[in-house]
């Protein structure tokens, strides 16, 4: 399996701009998590999904973030319209049912947001 | 509700010594224990879980982990570090399944190896 893959790797944008962050997880996981991380506030969790459906978004910021996942292969992270204090590494992970026991949760590379 | 601290944010070590890396937890329930990888620009990866069969998990690269009751703690170790061990670390607990978000992130500690 190509294991979680995310799309941007990279993105720089200005202040204002809308930003759309990709996420396509194993398939067959039914778990799926946003993960926000900085050097301030080290890792946060944003949002997550069992079987497409947003289970607990209290992590997402404000407004400006939203997160979509229309089918079991892929999901969005967006925020509009972005600020400079939104620059982090993104983070999408997915999962079977038990994660929570097992602690396997798959992690992509990270997309990396730079807003100017 | 469960929480974890990890007590150094930076430990830095010579190639070839030991490596211990701290944390202690808080839960209200028995918890399952686990210490993740990052490398750099990489996401992260489990290395190890505690999932209350042994006390002393052996995960990979040679990393170990000690889950003490009495401590409240589940320290890595490996006897013997290398370059590539150079890293951010990271130990998570679980908790209940009806405690909503069950994975609770310690802040991480980067361990840097010397030549």
């Amino acid at each position: 399996d190509a294991g979680v893959i995310q799309s941007p790797r990279h993105e720089v944008t200005e202040m204002g701009q809308e930003v759309t962050l990709r996420c396509k997880p194993i398939s067959g996981h039914d778990y799926l998590f946003w993960y926000r991380q900085t050097m301030m506030r080290g890792l946060e969790l944003l949002i997550y999904f069992n079987n497409n459906v947003p289970i607990d978004d209290s992590g997402m910021p404000e407004d400006r973030f939203s997160a979509k996942m229309p089918n079991a292969s892929f999901s969005t992270l967006k925020i509009q319209p972005s600020e400079p204090r939104d620059s982090a590494v993104y983070f999408c992970a997915s999962s079977l049912k038990g994660y929570y026991y097992t602690g396997e949760l798959f992690f992509g590379e990270g997309s990396r947001l730079t807003v100017l | 509700a469960q929480s974890v601290t990890q007590l150094d944010s930076h430990v830095s070590v010579s190639e070839g010594t030991p490596v211990l890396l701290r944390c202690n937890y808080s839960s209200s329930y028995s918890p399952s224990l686990f210490w993740y990888v990052q490398h750099p620009n990489k996401g992260l990866q489990l290395l190890l879980k505690y999932t209350s069969a042994a006390t002393l998990v052996k995960g990979i690269n040679g990393f170990e982990a000690e889950f003490k009751k009495s401590e409240t703690s589940f320290h890595l170790t490996k006897p013997s570090a290398h370059m590539s061990d150079a890293a951010e670390y990271f130990c998570v607990v679980s908790g209940a399944i009806n405690a909503g978000n069950m994975l609770t992130f310690g802040g991480g500690t980067r361990l840097m190896v010397k030549p």
